[in-house]
């Protein structure tokens, strides 16, 4: 059990288009979903917090407005990308913590964006 | 703020030989969770090994075992009998309570065949 879903796995979209990402908790409910983005060679950086039914919490340094991220179910986290630019390519990898569970996190296989 | 240190960005071990990893921490807190991720080619985060703070007895899973020197705040991660698949880059992570998890920089295990 406790298994997330990413999609899409791997985008490729234009500057200056915005392109969602979709994170499932599949088979139990995740009140908090975590989104990190992770250079190459390096470590994950949490970019956000997300409890369902309330905004998100967003790291110092995030912009808020260029990753729009949107929590409406217990199973379901978005995150949208507004006006990519080629620096915002990155490979993004959510998370979930189960409702009810004390501290462990389940996490998606991952999305691979390339802006061009 | 607590903060996770790995000290190690590579390391190399031949096949069926056991290898250490080091991991460093830094809290004032009494009550946490520390764990081992690792996270192969495939980019997938899969977690290793966990260890509650609170408990004195080191963490077993088949081959991999851990030191936890809660005085010293060190963690680290055994790998006995290495096999190909165990190459991947591995994070050690500290979380306390409902607060976000902590990851060290990462050290990447090859292993020689």
């Amino acid at each position: 059990g406790a298994v997330v879903s990413q999609h899409p796995s791997w985008v490729i979209c234009k500057s200056g288009t915005s392109v969602k990402i979709e994170c499932r908790s599949l088979d139990f409910q995740a009140t908090t979903m975590f989104w990190y983005r992770q250079f190459p060679k390096q470590s994950l950086m949490l970019m956000a917090t997300s409890n369902e039914g309330s905004k998100a919490t967003y790291e110092q340094g995030v912009e808020k407005d260029k990753f729009l991220i949107n929590h409406a179910s217990l199973t379901l986290s978005t995150l949208t990308v507004t006006s990519a630019h080629p620096e915002d390519s990155s490979f993004y990898i959510c998370s979930a913590k189960r409702a009810g569970g004390p501290y462990e996190q389940y996490f998606g296989p991952g999305t691979r964006l390339t802006v061009t | 703020a607590q903060t996770v240190t790995q000290s190690q960005p590579e390391m190399s071990v031949q096949e069926a030989e056991t290898v250490t990893l080091s991991c460093t921490y830094d809290t004032s807190e009494s009550d946490y969770y520390l764990f081992w991720y690792k996270q192969p080619p495939s980019r997938q985060m899969i977690l290793v090994i966990r260890q509650e703070a609170y408990k004195q007895q080191n963490a077993t899973e088949n081959r991999f075992s851990v030191n936890f020197q809660k005085a010293a705040k060190s963690f680290s991660l055994k790998i006995s009998d290495s096999q190909l698949g165990d190459a991947a880059m591995y994070f050690c992570a500290y979380i306390r309570g409902a607060q976000k998890l902590v990851f060290g920089q990462g050290t990447r295990l090859t292993i020689n065949p």
